[in-house]
């Protein structure tokens, strides 16, 4: 299986400031990449698919790039709400996710 | 609106069996592959397996192969994951989720159904 790992485990950020998120797989997946965004006691929401096209009512603040093995998740401005777990996960073989990254308050 | 309800999480022992049922609404059932993914407690996500919308093609994962068997009623709007040999690595949160019509990507989830192994 390709393995995806993602840096940091841990983001510390303050409100209104600006997040990148990372994720490498272990082999290329070319443009094959999701992200989600999960919330304590919550089922994970789709953010990004294709590496870079948000899903349907995601804000724009959300914003995926990268191909081949190196992907980042950008929030542009952080808000209260998108405290939570980000999940990268590839999809051109058998799906794997990455073991996520807290995005905290600092 | 698309929701997904799951249903069947309990406590059973390992060794034992058990059904998730999942129900679908707001949507043409048979027009998604379906699929169901997994996150043990404090842990990340995997995926479990998935059914295409009508000629049944299926897939696992190596952890569950033999073991699990995932299928679908459209009459039902349902899919469900019979689980048997269950050992205590199975525990988990398990989602129902719907795959967008282009890729292995999912759009929707459900809420879970907890499901414990332990003896």
């Amino acid at each position: 299986d390709i393995v995806m790992t993602q840096s940091p485990a841990t983001l510390s950020v303050s409100p209104g400031e600006r997040a990148t998120l990372s994720c490498r797989a272990s082999q290329s997946v070319s443009g094959n990449l999701a992200w989600y965004q999960q919330k304590p006691g919550q089922a994970p929401r789709l953010l990004i698919y294709g590496a870079s096209t948000r899903a349907t009512g995601v804000p724009t603040r959300f914003g995926g790039s990268g191909s081949g093995t190196e992907f980042t998740l950008t929030i542009s401005s952080l808000q209260s709400e998108d405290f939570a777990i980000y999940y990268c996960q590839q999809y051109i073989d058998w799906p794997t996710f990455g073991q996520g990254t807290k995005v905290e308050i600092k | 609106q698309v929701q997904l309800v799951e249903s069947g999480g309990d406590l059973v022992k390992p060794g034992g069996a058990l059904r998730l049922s999942c129900e679908a609404s707001g949507f043409i059932f048979s027009d998604y592959y379906m699929s169901w993914i997994r996150q043990a407690p404090g842990k990340g996500l995997e995926w479990v397996a998935y059914i295409s919308g009508r000629d049944n093609t299926i897939h696992y994962a190596d952890s569950v192969k033999g073991r699990f068997t995932i299928s679908r009623d459209n009459s039902k709007n349902s899919v469900y994951l019979q689980m048997s040999s269950l050992r205590a690595e199975d525990s988990a949160v398990y989602y129902c989720a719907r795959e967008i019509p282009t890729a292995m990507v999912l759009d929707y989830w459900g809420l879970g159904t907890l499901v414990t192994v332990s003896s």
